[in-house]
């Protein structure tokens, strides 16, 4: 069985620049979770899909947004890219709902995002 | 405010030994738990979780404790192998339902 991928594995962008992000999730997995993880930090928590609604987010602004789609995958969009947006992006999946809080978030391996 | 942060930022330890890494986490209404362990270029990959209706959990050579009354949690690894040195973060799910990370423990294993 597949495991959650993202994409691209590394992006770069220039400050003020819009990136996307792409992640597929694990087949039957209806939650898809975003997290920021900067260099010498933790995940920073940044969104979470569920059945294609965004069910809460993290502390950031709203440059920082996304969507679902019908096939559970997700886009994570960044606007004006300032330099300190540049971290590890991963995506993690789930089995569904709010019941899935107890349910084993599965990790991608990240997309690099380096801003300049 | 919710925080969970770890008491060493760094262990190395010789193979064969007993790891333990800490973390202590300030959000009473916390109920679960999870360690994750973080390998060079990957994604965490999920180690293994307790409820706050549990002091104690084991898996395979991990175990995991709760003590709620100091807010602390626990990961123990025996037998700790060369493949175990990774960064490992604890997480709690804190409110509206999302989890609440830990800067993270480098653990080194010395052959």
């Amino acid at each position: 069985e597949a495991g959650v991928t993202q994409s691209p594995t590394h992006l770069i962008k220039t400050r003020g620049q819009q990136a996307t992000l792409r992640c597929s999730p694990i087949s039957g997995h209806t939650s898809v979770y975003w997290y920021q993880q900067a260099l010498g930090l933790g995940l920073q928590f940044l969104l979470w899909y569920d059945e294609g609604e965004e069910r809460n987010r993290g502390n950031f602004p709203p440059r920082f947004s996304g969507r679902q789609f019908p096939n559970y995958s997700s886009e994570l969009n960044v606007n004006a890219l300032e330099l300190e947006d540049s971290a590890l992006y991963l995506c993690a999946s789930s089995l569904a709902g709010l019941a899935g809080l107890y349910n084993e978030q599965f990790f991608g391996p990240g997309t690099r995002l380096t801003v300049l | 405010g919710e925080s969970v942060g770890l008491h060493l930022p760094t262990l190395s330890v010789q193979e064969g030994d007993n790891s333990i890494i800490n973390c202590a986490y300030s959000n009473s209404a916390s109920d679960y738990f999870i360690w994750y362990k973080q390998e060079s270029g990957k994604g965490p990959q999920f180690i293994i979780d307790i409820r706050s209706n549990m002091d104690k959990r084991q898996g395979q050579r991990v175990t995991v404790l709760l003590n709620k009354t100091v807010k602390h949690l626990s990961l123990q690894i025996a037998a700790t192998q060369p493949g175990d040195s990774a960064v490992y973060f604890c997480a709690e799910n804190g409110s509206n339902y999302k989890l609440t990370f830990g800067k993270g423990t480098l653990l080194t294993v010395n052959p």
